[in-house]
């Protein structure tokens, strides 16, 4: 069963424009949730995060949303660059002493085209 | 500074045989994850090092995994009579006591059995 879910598998924009990339999850006890970014034959890299107290957070052209009620969060990346081509995880985490493990979803490939 | 390091980078090993995977996490770095990335899926946590004790080891599929860590450095996965569902890409991640949602990883080895 999958509690973290990206349910687009890829998403193509144009350079300059807006990237929406989005996740759901399930389990109600995550607090706290990140985005990763990965290139090919590379690890994953942290790219932004945000507690369950907050429902943005900002990173210069990134932003991620939470929005708690419906179990969602987008993240949002403006404007797009074609360095942005990755694939982007959407990760949580539950609070308490199992704060370290990460449940990821199966990410999302995005490609900006130039 | 260096990053995390793993090797080999790549490893293709005959169903049956024992694989070892090597994790060099930050010099500095108290904690150490293991991960696995099956094709198509997220990243599914293994294992938790904290130091050289491993507190959760709740992920790890079955009895033919294992793994261990030198005091706060190298960690090594050993996988016991492969499978060739173990063909997987195997991700090592360490981060500050303290900061673990951060988690820094490395490049992954991608371990096939044929």
């Amino acid at each position: 069963d999958q509690q973290v879910k990206q349910n687009s598998p890829s998403l193509s924009v144009q350079e300059g424009r807006i990237s929406i990339l989005n996740c759901d999850y399930t389990n109600s006890m995550f607090d706290y949730f990140l985005w990763y970014k990965k290139y090919p034959a590379e690890g994953p890299t942290f790219l932004i995060s945000i507690s369950s107290i907050k429902d943005k957070n900002e990173d210069g052209r990134f932003t991620v949303f939470l929005n708690k009620s419906a179990k969602h969060l987008s993240l949002h990346i403006v404007p797009s660059q074609p360095g942005d081509s990755a694939v982007y995880f959407c990760a949580a985490s539950a609070g308490g002493g199992s704060n370290y493990k990460l449940t990821f979803g199966k990410g999302t490939l995005l490609t900006v085209n130039p | 500074g260096a990053g995390v390091s793993q090797s080999p980078s790549n490893k293709v090993t005959e169903k049956g045989k024992d694989v070892e995977l090597r994790c060099d996490p930050i010099s500095g770095h108290t904690a150490l994850y293991w991960y696995r990335q099956r094709l198509g899926q997220g990243l599914e946590f293994l294992i938790y090092f904290q130091g050289n004790s491993a507190p959760d080891k709740s992920g790890l599929p079955s009895d033919r995994f294992s793994a261990e860590r030198t005091g706060e450095s190298v960690s090594t996965l050993t996988i016991q009579r492969t499978q060739q569902e173990d063909s997987a890409v195997y991700l090592c991640a360490s981060s500050l006591r303290g900061l673990v949602y951060e988690q820094y990883f490395g490049p992954g080895t991608r371990l096939t059995v044929t």
